[in-house]
C-alpha cells in the first residue's frame, strides 16, 4: 500500500523566513509525486508533478525537489499569501489511486 | 474553460435525512472521486469510479452511497445512516494513469455540510 507522511504538521514563519517542508513516500515503483495547495474553505489547487529523482520544479517563491524516499517544498522568502496548507500524494505503478499525505500548514506572519 | 463544479456550497441536513451533493465536470475526465475532509485528519476516500456505470467503495463508505450514470456527473447522497457527516465534501477527477495524469487530481471546490 502506498503511504505518505508529511511533516511538520503545522509551521509558523515570519515574512521572508525560508523554510522547507517535508513528503516522505513509500510506494511500489513511483510514477508521480504531486504537490497541491489548499485555501481554507477551497479545494487544493495542483503546483507540481515530479517523476524521478533528481527532479525539480519551481513556480514564484516555490520549488520543489524530489529522491528517491521524499520530496521538499522549499518556501523561498515567503509573503502571507503563501499561507496555506501544502498535501503532498503518490501514484504507484501498483495503484490507479492517489495516496495523499495529512498537509503541511503554513502560515506566515508579516 | 473546462472544470469541475460541486453544488451546494454549504448545505444543513436535518436528523434523519439525506441529502444529494453535486459534482459534475467538463474535463472529459474517465476517474471521479468523493473525499471527506476533517480538521486534522487529511482526505479520506469515500467512493470512486473509474468508468461510468461503476464505482468503489473507500475507506470510510458506510453511510453514503453514489451514481454514475453520466461520464460527467458524480452525485453523492449523505444518507440517514452517516451518524457523524458534518464535514467539508470535495469531488476531484483525473484522466487514467499512463496516458492523461500529468496533474493528478482536479478538484472541485466542495460543499461544506452541516447537521442541524
Amino acid at each position: 500500500e502506498d503511504q505518505v507522511t508529511q511533516s511538520p504538521e503545522a509551521l509558523r514563519l515570519q515574512e521572508g523566513e525560508s523554510s522547507s517542508l517535508n513528503c516522505s513516500y513509500t510506494v511500489s515503483g513511483l510514477r508521480g509525486l504531486f504537490w497541491y495547495r489548499q485555501d481554507p474553505g477551497k479545494g487544493p489547487e495542483f503546483l507540481f508533478t515530479l517523476y524521478s529523482a533528481g527532479e525539480e520544479k519551481e513556480k514564484e517563491r516555490l520549488k520543489a525537489t524530489l529522491t528517491k524516499k521524499e520530496s521538499f517544498l522549499h518556501i523561498t522568502a515567503p509573503k502571507p499569501e503563501d499561507s496555506a496548507t501544502y498535501l503532498c500524494a503518490v501514484l504507484g505503478y501498483g495503484n490507479n489511486r492517489l495516496a495523499f499525505g495529512k498537509g503541511n500548514q503554513v502560515v506566515v506572519i508579516p | 474553460d473546462g472544470g469541475i463544479t460541486q453544488s451546494p456550497k454549504y448545505l444543513f441536513r436535518k436528523e434523519g435525512q439525506n441529502v444529494t451533493l453535486s459534482c459534475e465536470q467538463n474535463l472529459n475526465h474517465d476517474a471521479m472521486y468523493w473525499y471527506r475532509q476533517d480538521p486534522g485528519q487529511g482526505l479520506r476516500l469515500i467512493y470512486y469510479s473509474q468508468i461510468v456505470n461503476d464505482f468503489q467503495k473507500g475507506d470510510i463508505a458506510e453511510g453514503y452511497s453514489v451514481s454514475r450514470e453520466k461520464k460527467e456527473s458524480f452525485p453523492l447522497t449523505v444518507t440517514s445512516a452517516q451518524k457523524n457527516p458534518t464535514a467539508f465534501y470535495l469531488c476531484a477527477s483525473s484522466g487514467t494513469p499512463g496516458t492523461d495524469f500529468n496533474y493528478g487530481y482536479t478538484f472541485g471546490s466542495g460543499t461544506r455540510l452541516t447537521v442541524v
